[in-house]
């Protein structure tokens, strides 16, 4: 199994539609978690870091729970400039490398 | 403020070769990671370093790869004796501290003829 579980998709919606992904994590030890996208697998660009106390920016929303070992991104009112895949990544307590997910694919069409 | 910058962004060898990649870490930034993302696949963790030292290398392959962080200069990831099945993107991220978030450079694509 996995460390870092993502569904790899592809979401193909519409402009304007709200999207949600998923992400569950197996080890107990993670401690920092991200949601990073990656575009035509260039290089990862950090979207946004989940706490535990879910954050918002813009139209990206995140949330953690920690119990369930679970990450969520919601994207609201999408963009076709929001086509690119989205890496789920957590970080341990001990040490600083990071574990991506598959990734999941998200497309918008107009 | 520049961002992570690596070199070369493509780089062919033929199967026995020796490969390169290099490495410069955003301004500030001390902490430097290595990582590959092999095609159709996620990325993985391959080594962490700080100014000459390495802290984490639980991700390299334990032959033919070695890496460094001198204290004046890129990181190196040396790859000795390519073969084709190191075709791959490796990316570098750097961050001010272990607890930081990390920051990407844009690649070097390694094809392995």
């Amino acid at each position: 199994r996995k460390e870092v579980e993502q569904d790899p998709g592809p979401f193909n919606v519409p402009e304007g539609a709200t999207v949600a992904f998923n992400c569950t994590y197996s080890n107990s030890a993670s401690q920092s978690f991200f949601w990073y996208r990656q575009d035509c697998r260039k290089e990862p660009k950090l979207l946004m870091s989940v706490y535990s106390s879910g954050n918002e920016d813009g139209r990206f929303t995140a949330q953690l729970n920690r119990a369930s070992q679970y990450i969520s991104l919601l994207i609201r009112d999408s963009k076709l400039s929001d086509s690119a895949t989205y890496l789920c990544v957590v970080k341990r307590e001990e040490g600083g490398k990071l574990i991506f997910g598959q990734g999941t694919e998200l497309s918008v069409k107009p | 403020n520049a961002g992570v910058m690596q070199n070369p962004r493509h780089l062919v060898r033929r199967r026995g070769q020796e490969a390169r990649l290099r490495c410069s870490p955003m301004k500030g930034h001390s902490h430097v990671y290595w990582y590959r993302q092999l095609p159709e696949e996620g990325l993985k963790f391959m080594v962490y370093l700080q100014k000459e030292n390495i802290i984490d290398e639980s991700g390299m392959p334990k032959e033919r790869f070695s890496a460094e962080f001198p204290k004046e200069g890129p990181s190196i990831l040396r790859i000795q004796q390519v073969v084709r099945g190191d075709s791959a993107a490796y990316f570098c991220a750097s961050s001010p501290g272990i607890m930081n978030e990390q920051y990407f450079g844009p690649g070097t694509r390694l094809t392995v003829t």
